[in-house]
């Protein structure tokens, strides 16, 4: 069975950082792009950035370059979303999710989410 | 960038309607056009891929249409679980989502 599991939820102060996790098990996790969704509280779904874990190219949207860095490590099959100094406006819900196979492939699974509050 | 609108933004339906929610890209896409179901709490779920291919294990009420920058989700008969926000994503060109539409029971 294909799962994302996600590390815990986290509270941080505003210029701390953080890097949180994306376990995946059940299938190759080297074959399949990781990326990374932001929801900020009652809003809607922000895409973050993408990677590939065989080869680590990632791919940010302009929105995020710059802000985040993700990076993954394919022998622990896990993929990673790090910032260097948190913002009280980074508070969000953040979910990795697969992108499926093929072309055209949608994200076909997701982790159960993390939810990173930065507040002082 | 690609932009990505859905319209309605809300929309009120009881058990048992078909409804129908459009999405429209900035720029042609083609085909490459995702939507989700996000219930409160939870992760959101694939449930069309490639703008008209129906994912693996989701009922077949739910269908897509539509290429170029014109596309629509239809739910042909609206169930109690069906009630949640839906969101479009482009996939032709990095990823973008829709700004979502809430569906809620009449």
């Amino acid at each position: 069975e294909v799962q994302l599991v996600q590390s815990g939820g986290e509270v941080k102060k505003p210029g701390e950082s953080l890097k949180i996790s994306c376990k995946g098990s059940g299938y190759n996790f080297s074959n399949y792009w990781i990326g990374w969704v932001r929801q900020m509280p009652g809003k809607g779904l922000e895409w973050m950035g993408i990677i590939h874990p065989g080869g680590s190219q990632t791919r940010y949207s302009p929105s995020f370059q710059g802000q985040v860095i993700i990076s993954a490590d394919k022998s622990m099959s896990t993929a990673y979303l790090q910032w260097s100094s948190l913002k009280a406006s980074d508070t969000a819900m953040y979910y990795c999710a697969r992108r499926g196979p093929g072309d055209h492939g949608g994200s076909d699974y997701w982790g159960q989410g993390a939810l990173v509050t930065v507040s002082s | 960038d690609i932009q990505m609108t859905q319209s309605p933004s809300s929309l009120s339906a009881s058990v048992g309607d078909r409804v129908t929610i459009t999405c429209r890209a900035s720029h042609s896409i083609t085909t490459y056009l995702n939507w989700y179901q996000q219930k409160p709490g939870k992760a959101p779920n694939l449930l069309i891929y490639a703008a008209s291919s129906l994912q693996s294990g989701v009922p077949s009420r739910f269908s897509g249409s539509g290429s170029g920058t014109d596309f629509t989700l239809t739910i042909s008969s609206l169930q109690p679980e069906d009630f949640a926000t839906f969101y479009c994503q482009q996939s032709y060109s990095g990823y973008t989502f829709g700004q979502g539409t809430k569906l809620e029971i009449k």
